[in-house]
Order: C-alpha cells, then sequence, then structure tokens
C-alpha cells in the first residue's frame, strides 16, 4: 500500500476538456506538493500548499489542500496537449523526514 | 543557473555486476536525494545526503549505496545487479531543509539485462 494513492491512474481526454486528479491518504502532512513529469526528465515543481483548505491558481490550474491536510486535488481547465504528462501529489509525512511521492496520473490530452 | 546533472543517461549492465551513477546538483545546494522510478512501484525514496553525511534513508537492500563529496556532489552505486534494479534513477538537488522543493535530474535509466 502506497503512502499516498493518486487517481486515477490514467486519464485519456480531449483538448478543451477539463478533469480533476486526486491524491489521498491517511497520513497528515504539513504541505503537498504537485510535480509534473514529461517523458525524459525528472519531475518539475508546480506548486506547494500549506495550509489546510487552500486553494492555489496557476493559470488553468487549481490545486486545493483538504481541510484536514491529508489529501489533494488538481483540476485542469479547458486542458491542452502541453498538459500531457506524469502528474506527481508528494509530502513530507508527520514524523517522516523524507519526501514521499504519489503512485502518479499519466495524463494524454488529445489534440 | 545549471540544473541537476545526472550521468550517464543510459546504461545496460547485466546481472552481477555492479555499477556507478553520478549526480552533480544546483549550485549552492547542499542536499542530494536519489528516488528510483519504476512503472509498477512509482518514485521510490532512497537516500538523501547533506553535507557529506547520509541524512535519510529508504527502504532498499545494502546493495544500494551513496556517497557526497566535499563540493555536494554525490554518487549512487548498486552492486550484485538484478533484474528488477532496471529503473528509472533520479537525483534531487535542495538547499536543504527538510520537506522543500526538490529540483530533479533528467535521471539515468538503467537497464539490467
Amino acid at each position: 500500500t502506497q503512502l499516498l494513492e493518486q487517481s486515477p491512474q490514467f486519464l485519456s481526454i480531449q483538448e478543451g476538456e477539463n478533469l480533476t486528479v486526486y491524491c489521498n491518504s491517511s497520513s497528515v502532512f504539513s504541505s503537498l506538493q504537485w510535480y509534473r513529469q514529461e517523458p525524459g526528465e525528472g519531475p518539475v515543481l508546480l506548486v506547494t500548499v500549506v495550509t489546510g483548505g487552500e486553494v492555489k491558481k496557476l493559470k488553468r490550474l487549481t490545486f486545493q489542500f483538504g481541510d484536514a491536510r491529508k489529501d489533494s486535488s488538481l483540476h485542469i481547465t479547458a486542458a491542452q496537449p502541453g498538459d500531457t504528462g506524469l502528474y506527481l501529489c508528494a509530502g513530507v509525512p508527520t514524523g517522516a523526514n523524507n519526501l514521499f511521492f504519489g503512485t502518479g496520473t499519466r495524463l494524454t490530452v488529445i489534440p | 543557473k545549471a540544473g541537476v546533472t545526472q550521468t550517464p543517461r543510459y546504461l545496460i549492465k547485466t546481472r552481477g555486476q555492479q555499477v556507478t551513477l553520478s549526480c552533480s546538483p544546483i549550485s549552492g545546494h547542499r542536499s542530494v536525494s536519489w528516488y528510483q522510478q519504476t512503472p509498477g512501484q512509482g518514485l521510490q525514496f532512497l537516500f538523501e545526503y547533506f553535507s557529506e553525511t547520509q541524512r535519510n534513508k529508504g527502504n532498499f537492500p545494502g546493495r544500494f549505496s551513496g556517497r557526497q563529496f566535499s563540493n555536494s556532489r554525490s554518487e549512487m552505486n548498486v552492486s550484485t545487479l538484478e533484474l528488477g534494479d532496471s529503473a528509472l534513477y533520479l537525483c534531487a538537488s535542495s538547499p536543504g531543509s527538510k520537506g522543500e522543493k526538490l529540483f530533479f535530474g533528467s535521471g539515468t535509466q538503467l537497464s539490467v539485462l
């Protein structure tokens, strides 16, 4: 069992559609990060959410941190082919010292 | 500012051999972490080095080891390679505080035949 479970695992949508990716855990996190990884590259940080209930917007991407700080979501509006990639949530659970990554959501946006 | 550099980019080895991977962090970053990425297990934490000392360690066998030099460059070694060690090995650097954002290299793709 992974510490951070993401759903869905795979997502294939048409350009212009909206989508939501979920990141869930039974552990509490002081903060959660979202990364995007493109083929042949390492993950790149998109955002860090710190406060329970926090909502952050990055152009067409909206990130939310759950009130209990155990879950997070990523919503993409009007997806574009450039959004294609592997989306990973990550966090340091209370009492741990290193960053744990979620299981990942592989998004494909079809032109 | 140069990013995180990992060498080599690709590596093919046979079972039983050993391999050394190299990582040069962003200038000024003192923490280097190593992750193994596979389709089945995702990103799994191997270990983290800070100021030449291993600060954290994941649940990998002793065949996986690493070190960090005084210039913060890091190496990772895997001995007695197994087929299951085939993976993308990612190195990430950060200034040093726990849980802060990581800057990843492009990884070393290791294939064990």
